[in-house]
């Protein structure tokens, strides 16, 4: 069964810092890792999307890797600013439909 | 592209009373997913329809929990009757054909109180 975790829980770090969040998960044959942000009181929006065959995708500041193999992926957000504090999820589908959703890490970048 | 628009924005009822939540997909999404959120369950996916038809409902908690989408541009989650246990965020989702490799697009949630 496919299980997916984000450590840590929380982060909170001065603005101005690069900084990496993680994932991982248990089974390597997925079909897709996606990054989504969640602010409070609003839904989740989509950051990046990584296929099984990727290594990784880039948005902006935003850099997301993929390593199957090792079953990790990392969120790379560099020169944190203060509108980046959101909870950062990631979610693994796999070969049928199916997300499996991790609890996701609340980041906080203090001014 | 006005998003998912969900409504109502939050909802407080009795319990024993009916729920219904409704969702605008985006235009052009053919694949549409109903999530629920707690804090201590985190995201469930409760059903998820692909070209209007629902391919897989495992999620619904019970009986009391239905969803339509009777046409490509609408769906409904109704709850009948409610109990406080369903308090959560309600969430609608929606992707591009088949959804394996799309993005999924968020709605804002609907935040349901049952008292």
């Amino acid at each position: 069964k496919q299980e997916v975790t984000q450590i840590p829980a929380a982060l909170s770090v001065p603005e101005g810092e690069n900084l990496v969040l993680n994932c991982s998960f248990t089974d390597s044959a997925i079909y897709n890792l996606q990054w989504f942000r969640q602010d409070p009181g609003k839904g989740l929006t989509s950051l990046l999307l990584i296929q099984s065959s990727q290594r990784e995708q880039t948005s902006g500041r935003l850099n997301a890797s993929l390593d199957k193999s090792s079953g990790r992926s990392t969120l790379y957000i560099a020169a944190s600013q203060p509108g980046d504090s959101a909870t950062y999820l990631c979610a693994v589908r796999q070969s049928n439909y199916q997300l499996i959703w991790g609890a996701g890490t609340k980041l906080i970048i203090k001014p | 592209d006005a998003g998912v628009i969900q409504s109502p924005r939050h909802e407080v009822t009795e319990m024993g009373q009916e729920v219904t939540l409704r969702c605008k997909p985006i235009s052009g999404h053919n694949s549409l997913f109903w999530y629920r959120q707690t804090m201590m369950r985190g995201l469930e996916l409760l059903i998820y329809f692909n070209n209007n038809v629902p391919i897989d409902d495992s999620g619904m908690p019970e009986d009391r929990f239905s969803a339509k989408m009777p046409n490509a541009s609408f769906s409904t989650l109704k709850i009948q009757p409610s109990e406080p246990r369903d308090s959560a965020v309600y969430f609608c989702a929606s992707s591009r054909a088949g959804g394996h490799n799309s993005p999924l697009h968020f709605g804002n949630g609907t935040r349901l109180t049952v008292t």
